[in-house]
């Protein structure tokens, strides 16, 4: 099955600053690969996505980039801000709907002010 | 906008006895997922279910765990026989048709379950 690994763990980063969290996928097949930032007592909420036709998707201060070939991903915060601490997790998938999502292990990123 | 919806936030059971965690997907959507987060671990799928039945299930899933869509807008999991290892924050999640051209699951805030 598919193996999502994800780095880094933690991750603090001075307010303003970028952050960068990595993700590498082991199935070929997977195709869709969302990312999403859970904050402490809540659920996991959708940030960004990207599909395996495009490199880079972009969503203002939010972007995400693909690379088939290597199978990674990466999501890239910047101008930073402490509303963006949170645990962040990118998962992989198969479109269409119905399937699972594998999930990496989470970043736990903290903005310093 | 619309979100998923989990009823317990919190709940404690005792090693043995039956819970039934509750969801209400958001109400276009069509597919309904259950996860669950063991503390500091990652989040791992346990079911998917589409048109009343199971489309999907990981090996976490056995048969002590069932999926329920009893009405037109509820979705639980039921835990038969709880064990310790069974508490974690279980999510339940939704999308919509694969026909369209967002996949994307909406999770909802979560059920923290303790078994003790």
């Amino acid at each position: 099955g598919e193996n999502v690994e994800q780095h880094p763990s933690t991750l603090s980063v001075q307010e303003g600053d970028s952050a960068v969290i990595k993700c590498t996928y082991s199935d070929s097949a997977s195709n869709y690969f969302p990312w999403y930032k859970q904050e402490l007592g809540k659920g996991p909420q959708l940030i960004i996505d990207i599909r395996s036709n495009v490199g880079e998707k972009k969503d203002q201060r939010i972007a995400v980039t693909l690379n088939k070939t290597a199978k990674h991903f990466s999501l890239h915060i910047t101008e930073t801000q402490p509303e963006d601490s949170a645990v962040y997790f990118c998962a992989a998938s198969i479109f269409p709907s119905g399937n699972q999502f594998y999930f990496g292990t989470g970043t736990s990123l903290t903005v310093i002010p | 906008e619309p979100e998923v919806t989990q009823t317990p936030s919190h709940q404690v059971t005792q090693m043995g006895q039956e819970v039934i965690l509750r969801c209400v997907p958001i109400s276009n959507h069509l597919y309904f997922y259950w996860y669950r987060q063991i503390l500091g671990q990652k989040v791992e799928f346990l079911v998917s279910f589409y048109n009343n039945e199971i489309s999907e299930k990981s090996e976490i899933f056995d048969d002590q765990f069932s999926v329920e869509r009893p009405d037109g807008s509820n979705f639980t999991l039921k835990i038969r026989s709880t064990k310790l290892e069974d508490s974690a924050m279980y999510f339940c999640a939704s999308s919509r048709d694969s026909s369209v051209s967002t996949d994307t699951q909406y999770f909802g805030p979560g059920t923290r379950l303790t078994v003790l």
